[in-house]
């Protein structure tokens, strides 16, 4: 079975604090890794993937199979960075399972 | 638009009845994602579906049924509702090979009020 797991509901920072959202995941074998980004108002929309290793509006996510996690990171949170964050993990038959999500609420 | 659409966008209805929303994926989109977000509860996935033919399910009630057309279109069918039903439920799609595999378009979803 695949699971995912997003501890916090709720994260608050101040502008320009870092930021880190935090995902845990259960898989078998090798899953594949996403963050999704839902702004208010607006429809989840895929924020990055593990395998493309990239930085998407400053956010970046390594994947650490020893620890079973794929946190996202952001050295500076800006106040439009305030959204609904969800992990998803694709196992096998591109199952995609999310987690509960977490809210990112930046003060200003 | 060739994203994701979803109707009706709202809906409103009593204990009892069946309702059947709808999803047409994005242009080129084999797959189609049906999942249920409830206060406090996330993303429920519900069932997939993979060029008319079930690929996945998750926690789908035996009350709630789906199906995907050959024109690839897809409807979720959600009967006997109950008021624990009330929730947006999302329609997602990706394609189906390479790079856009297993990345998920999202619609808008269609939020059910069950009174």
């Amino acid at each position: 079975a695949q699971r995912v797991t997003q501890p916090e509901k709720l994260l608050s920072v101040f502008k320009g604090a870092p930021v880190e959202l935090k995902c845990n995941y259960s898989y078998s074998g090798s899953p594949e890794l996403f963050w999704y980004v839902q702004y208010s108002r607006q429809r989840l929309q895929l924020l990055l993937r593990h395998i493309s290793r990239e930085s998407i509006k400053g956010f970046t996510a390594d994947l650490n199979k020893g620890e079973t996690s794929f946190h996202l990171k952001k050295p500076f949170a800006q106040e439009e960075d305030s959204a609904m964050y969800y992990c998803a993990l694709s196992g096998g038959y591109q199952k995609v399972t999310f987690g509960t999500g977490t809210k990112l609420q930046v003060i200003p | 638009d060739s994203g994701v659409t979803q109707t009706p966008k709202h809906l409103i209805t009593a204990t009892g009845q069946r309702v059947t929303l709808r999803c047409s994926p994005r242009s080129g989109d084999l797959s189609v994602y049906w999942y249920q977000q409830s206060l406090d509860q996330g993303l429920q996935f519900l069932i997939q579906y993979y060029n008319g033919e079930e690929r996945a399910k998750g926690n789908i009630l035996e009350r709630f049924s789906a199906q995907q057309f050959p024109d690839l279109h897809s409807e979720l069918n959600l009967s006997s509702l109950e008021l624990g039903d009330s929730a947006l439920y999302f329609c997602a799609s990706s394609g189906w090979w390479g790079t856009g595999a297993n990345v998920l378009t999202f619609g808008a979803g269609s939020r059910l009020t069950v009174l």
